[in-house]
């Protein structure tokens, strides 16, 4: 069974421009969730999708914003880049709602901006 | 709000010996969940171990145990026989209710000398 897949796996981009990161899920979960890592902040949460719904969100400006498709996969996108939102974003994958639903992480992507 | 705190940024264990990695956290819920993970270098986050709240018996996953204190609100995780393999940041997680939301201490970065 494939894990969840990330993609990029690294990125650069420029103050001010957006990015989309995508999230392929373990095939048969609904839900997903984003995290940022950052070595000041550590683990942050983003969002959380379950059938193509918001269910949660994190504080996080509404630069930050992401959906999720028919296929459970996801994306986030984050428009007008600024210099601390270079990040390891992770995503998380899991069969179901509820909080012991063991929740399988992708490999990130590693954004930086300059 | 609920957190999660690691008091211990790095630990050092020698080959085959025990070591204990220290978590409390504060909530107000009464039905929540607590995880240990573990991310080695390659980045991937990897479940080693969780806990329902309601379950007084602390759970055991082969060399990893944890130590559930409800009442101190605290969550040790000990590591038996280490091995060199175990080498990583090990963060502690809570979850409650019908969300896959993770709430994560800043993380123990743990080495393991041969």
């Amino acid at each position: 069974k494939a894990g969840v897949t990330q993609t990029p796996r690294y990125l650069i981009k420029t103050r001010g421009q957006q990015v989309t990161l995508s999230c392929s899920p373990i095939s048969g979960h609904r839900s997903v969730s984003w995290y940022q890592q950052t070595p000041g902040q550590g683990l942050q949460f983003l969002f959380e999708y379950f059938s193509e719904t918001q269910r949660n969100k994190g504080n996080f400006p509404g630069r930050f914003s992401g959906r999720q498709f028919s296929n459970s996969r996801s994306e986030m996108n984050v428009s007008t880049l600024e210099l601390g939102d270079s990040a390891l974003y992770l995503c998380a994958s899991s069969s179901s709602m509820g909080g012991y639903t063991e929740a399988f992480f992708g490999q990130g992507t590693r954004l930086t901006v300059v | 709000a609920q957190t999660v705190t690691q008091s211990q940024p790095e630990m050092s264990v020698q080959e085959a010996e025990t070591v204990t990695l220290s978590c409390t956290y504060d909530t107000s819920e009464s039905d929540y969940y607590l995880f240990w993970y573990k991310q080695p270098p390659s980045r991937q986050m990897i479940l080693v171990i969780r806990q329902e709240a309601y379950k007084q018996q602390n759970a055991t996953e082969n060399r990893f145990s944890v130590n559930f204190q409800k009442a101190a609100k605290s969550f040790s995780l000990k590591i038996s026989d280490s091995q060199l393999g175990d080498a990583a940041m090990y963060f502690c997680a809570y979850s409650g209710g019908a969300t896959n939301k993770l709430i994560f201490g800043t993380g123990t970065l743990l080495a393991v000398q041969p």
